[in-house]
């Protein structure tokens, strides 16, 4: 079993609609990270938690540390969202674990 | 822009060579860390630096080394190719051991 399991892998959603994607680990953590890795192979860092939750736009992101469990909403998702989204553990302050990433594809 | 830069963004090589992958981190950060994505495998993390130091080791085959400059650029040395070795490679740079990391575009390795 992988130490970090996200669900789904693949999504596809209209323009407008409410997104959620899940992240579950099995190991203690120091934070937890959401990344988004666009077609092109680029990826950019969307938030880093290691607690509660947090807001950028229309990205929302929670953990629960207790449940070891976290979810990246996306508020009046758009074409241009679509993208693969990646959770990632940092277990020691060093080493980030990944996991296989969502997905996403935002049809007009 | 994250501010990471990597060279080159392409390399097309034969099975048996050596590579060497450059990555220069956002003014400011003393961390660097380099990644693997190949289909296969997804995201594996290999090593970080931090300061110049080995800072953490992770999934990296002993055919691979890397180092950190003191100006605090860092390569990633790959030798004695195989074709498994097909992959983007990552570098990303935080500013401390543990924050956000701020990921360059990637170097693209084709291992023929």
């Amino acid at each position: 079993k992988n130490e970090v399991e996200q669900s789904p892998q693949n999504l596809t959603a209209q323009e407008g609609e409410f997104i959620t994607i899940n992240c579950s680990y099995s190991v203690g953590i120091s934070a937890l990270h959401w990344l988004q890795q666009h077609p092109g192979g680029g990826i950019v860092s969307l938030f880093m938690l290691s607690s509660g939750k947090k807001k950028h736009g229309r990205l929302i992101a929670t953990i629960n540390i207790q449940e070891k469990h976290s979810s990246l909403h996306i508020t009046a998702s758009h074409p241009r969202d679509s993208a693969v989204y990646i959770c990632a553990v940092d277990t020691s302050g060093s080493r980030l674990t990944f996991g296989e990433g969502t997905q996403l594809t935002v049809n007009p | 822009d994250s501010g990471v830069t990597q060279t080159p963004k392409h390399l097309i090589t034969a099975t048996g060579q050596r590579v060497t992958l450059r990555c220069s981190p956002r003014s400011g950060d003393l961390s660097v860390y380099w990644y693997q994505q190949s289909l296969d495998q997804g995201l594996q993390f290999l090593i970080q630096y931090y300061n110049g130091e080995e800072r953490a080791k992770g999934n990296i085959l002993e055919r691979f080394s890397a180092q950190q400059f003191p100006d605090l650029h860092s390569e990633l040395n790959l030798s004695s190719l195989e074709l498994g070795d097909s992959a983007l490679y990552f570098c990303a740079s935080s500013v401390d051991i543990g924050g956000t990391q701020y990921f360059g575009p990637g170097t693209r390795l084709l291992v023929l």
